[in-house]
Order: structure tokens, then sequence, then C-alpha cells
């Protein structure tokens, strides 16, 4: 199972908004809603976002959200903040009943 | 509160076995399928495992099937990671994760395993 592919870094300023892009294939991203997002700060455990591509976990902020395209998810970030600056990785349950991630992308906020 | 706390790695020679239990608590253990995640150090994560709530189904990435075996005691809401035939590239902090619906939602804090002569 290949990993899914993110770019290896996004950045941009506070208040601004940026988006992380997640390709992957009919057998995982574009086959399921099961596509989720994880926040990892350096250090920490991952952190779930979203899931089911556009969902929020209680007590994560409406700056974040999600969507997907075909075998695209994508991650938005809106009105960014120094403490969004982490690591991002996508995720997605596949057709084998097993899970791949993506590369992880590393958001620095200038 | 969901809380995954992970224990046993450490140092082992290539060749060598190692078992990692997780100890859960703040819901229903017995509920969930459960999985195993790792990541090598200043690299992104890799599911490594899986097992459904009453450990008859189980699946593992490539890179380890036929060396790792995952399972889980119910009565003591621990999961396990047996790990064998352990390689360098095993290298990696060790996540005990929960799934609800297809969805990984909770992570333990991890536990590093190094594989190293």
């Amino acid at each position: 199972q290949s990993a899914l592919t993110q770019p290896a870094s996004v950045s941009g300023s506070p208040g601004q908004s940026i988006t992380i892009s997640c390709s992957g294939t009919s057998s995982d991203v574009g086959g399921y809603y099961y596509v989720s997002w994880y926040q990892q700060h350096a250090g920490k455990a991952p952190k779930l976002m979203i899931y089911d591509v556009s969902n929020r976990p209680s007590g994560v902020s409406n700056r974040f959200s999600g969507s997907k395209s075909g075998n695209t998810a994508s991650l938005t970030i809106s009105g960014l903040q120094a403490e969004d600056e982490a690591d991002y990785y996508c995720s997605s349950y596949t057709s084998s009943s097993t899970w791949v991630f993506g590369g992880g992308t590393k958001l620095t906020v200038l | 509160e969901v809380q995954l706390l992970e224990s046993g790695g450490g140092l082992v020679q290539p060749g060598g076995s190692l078992r990692l239990p997780c100890a859960a608590s703040g819901f229903t253990f017995s509920n969930y399928d459960m999985s195993w995640v790792r990541q090598a150090p200043g690299k992104g994560l890799e599911w490594v495992s899986g097992i459904s709530v009453n450990g008859y189904t189980r699946n593992y990435a490539d890179s380890v099937k036929g060396r790792f075996t995952i399972s889980r005691d119910n009565s003591k809401s621990t999961l396990y990671l047996q790990m064998n035939s352990l390689r360098a590239e095993d290298t990696a902090v060790y996540y005990c994760a929960k799934i609800r619906t297809k969805t990984i939602d909770y992570w333990g804090q991890g536990t590093l395993v190094t594989v190293s002569s």
C-alpha cells in the first residue's frame, strides 16, 4: 500500500488561509469517506482534527475544514494562528481493511 | 477521558523480540477495534496492525507481516504487539490507537523501540 501524497511543506502568515492536499487512489481516498486529518506538534502524539472527510471532533476549532473530490482530499485552515504550526497528516481507510497515511506536511506560520 | 498508555519499548538487537502492551482506560475497551501505528525518527506515520473487537480479525502492513502479532485481552483492557525478528528499520515510536468507525480517533503517547547492535 503506497503512502498518500501530500506536499512536504506549506506556509502562511497569521490570519491567512492555507490548504493541504492529499492524493490517493480509488482504493483509499476515492473509495471511502473515511478520510481523516491529524495535527502533530513536535514530540507529541497526533491529534484528530477532521474525520469522515469533513467532520470536526468536539473541541476542534471551526477554522479547520475538510473536503474531498475524487481521489484527492484537502484540509483548509483559515485565520492562521501561531499555534497551528505543526505537521499535518492525512489518512484513509483502504479496500484491504488497512489504513494508509500521507507523508506529512510541515506547516510554517510566518 | 480516553487514555492509552504504551510501555515495553527499549533497545533491542537485530533479530531480537519485544512485546509492547498498551493499557486502555476511559472507554469500554471491548467495544472498539484497535491499532498500532509507528513513526520512525524524523519520518511520517505508518500504520502497522489492527485488530477487531473480539480479536478474530487481524490485519498487518506488508512490512511487518509474518514478524509481528497483534492481540488483545478485553478482560484487562490491554492491547499487545509482539514483535519478532526485529530489524533496524523497525526503529520507531510505536503508538497504540483506538478506532471508531474506521477512524483512528485517539492515540497514546507512544513508546520508543530502537533496534541496534
